[in-house]
C-alpha cells in the first residue's frame, strides 16, 4: 500500500525567515507529485507538480519554490517567507500514466508572524 | 471567475436527515473528483467521477459531464459527517491538474 508523509506537521516562523517542506511517498514508484496551498478560509490551490526527479513545473506564484531530490521526495520552500505564505500545505500524488485521481498527504500547517 | 462553483457554502442538517451538495464548472469536464476535508484540513477522497453515478455508502454521486455538473448525495447524515465537502474539476494534460471549488461547509447536529 502506498503511504504519503508529510513534514512537519506544524511551524510557526517568522517573516522574512527560511522556510523548507518535505513530502515523501512510499510504496509507488514514479508518481506524479503535486504541491497544494490552502489560505484560512481560502480555496486550496495547486502550486507545482512534478512528473520525474529533477523537474518540476510552476502553476501559481507565489514566491515559493520546489524540486525533486529523488523519485519520493518533493520539497516545498523559499529563503524569505511573508506574511502571506501562512495556510495550509498539501503534497499530493498520482500515478503516472493511471488515472488523475490524487491522493493527499496530512498536511503542514504554517503560521507566519 | 471562478471555474469551480459550489452550492451551497454551508449546510446545517439534524441527524438523520439528507444533503445534495453541487458542484458546476465554467469548462468543459475531463473528470472530477470529490473529497472530504477533516476539521484539521487532511482531505479524504470520496469518488473520482468522471461520469455517471457512483456509491459508497450512504454516499452517492452523479457526474453529467455534457451538463458541466456534479453532485453528491448523503443519506441519513451523522455527526461524523460534519467539516467541508470540496469537488475538483481534473484539467485533462500531461499531469493531473486540480481546481477546487470553495467547499460546501456541512454541519450535522444531533
Amino acid at each position: 500500500a502506498q503511504t504519503i508523509h508529510q513534514w512537519p506537521v506544524a511551524e510557526i516562523k517568522a517573516v522574512g525567515s527560511p522556510l523548507s517542506l518535505g513530502c515523501t511517498i512510499k510504496g509507488k514508484s514514479s508518481p506524479n507529485l503535486y504541491w497544494y496551498w490552502q489560505a484560512t478560509g481560502g480555496t486550496l490551490q495547486q502550486l507545482f507538480y512534478s512528473i520525474t526527479v529533477g523537474q518540476v513545473e510552476s502553476v501559481v506564484q507565489l514566491n515559493l519554490s520546489a524540486s525533486r531530490p529523488k523519485d519520493d521526495q518533493f520539497i516545498l520552500s523559499t529563503e524569505k517567507l511573508l506574511l502571506s505564505h501562512s495556510g495550509f500545505y498539501l503534497c499530493a500524488w498520482s500515478p503516472r500514466g493511471g488515472e488523475d485521481t490524487q491522493y493527499f498527504g496530512p498536511g503542514t500547517r504554517l503560521l507566519v508572524l | 471567475g471562478q471555474q469551480v462553483q459550489q452550492s451551497p457554502a454551508s449546510l446545517v442538517l439534524q441527524e438523520g436527515e439528507n444533503a445534495e451538495l453541487q458542484c458546476n464548472f465554467s469548462t468543459s469536464l475531463n473528470s472530477m473528483q470529490w473529497f472530504y476535508q477533516r476539521p484539521g484540513g487532511s482531505l479524504v477522497s470520496l469518488f473520482y467521477n468522471p461520469s455517471g453515478t457512483k456509491h459508497s455508502g450512504r454516499l452517492t454521486s452523479t457526474t453529467v459531464i455534457k451538463e458541466r455538473r456534479s453532485s453528491l448525495h448523503i443519506s441519513s447524515s451523522q455527526t461524523t459527517d460534519s467539516g467541508t465537502y470540496l469537488c475538483a474539476w481534473i484539467a485533462s494534460s500531461s499531469f493531473s491538474k486540480l481546481v477546487f471549488g470553495q467547499g460546501t461547509s456541512l454541519s450535522v447536529v444531533p
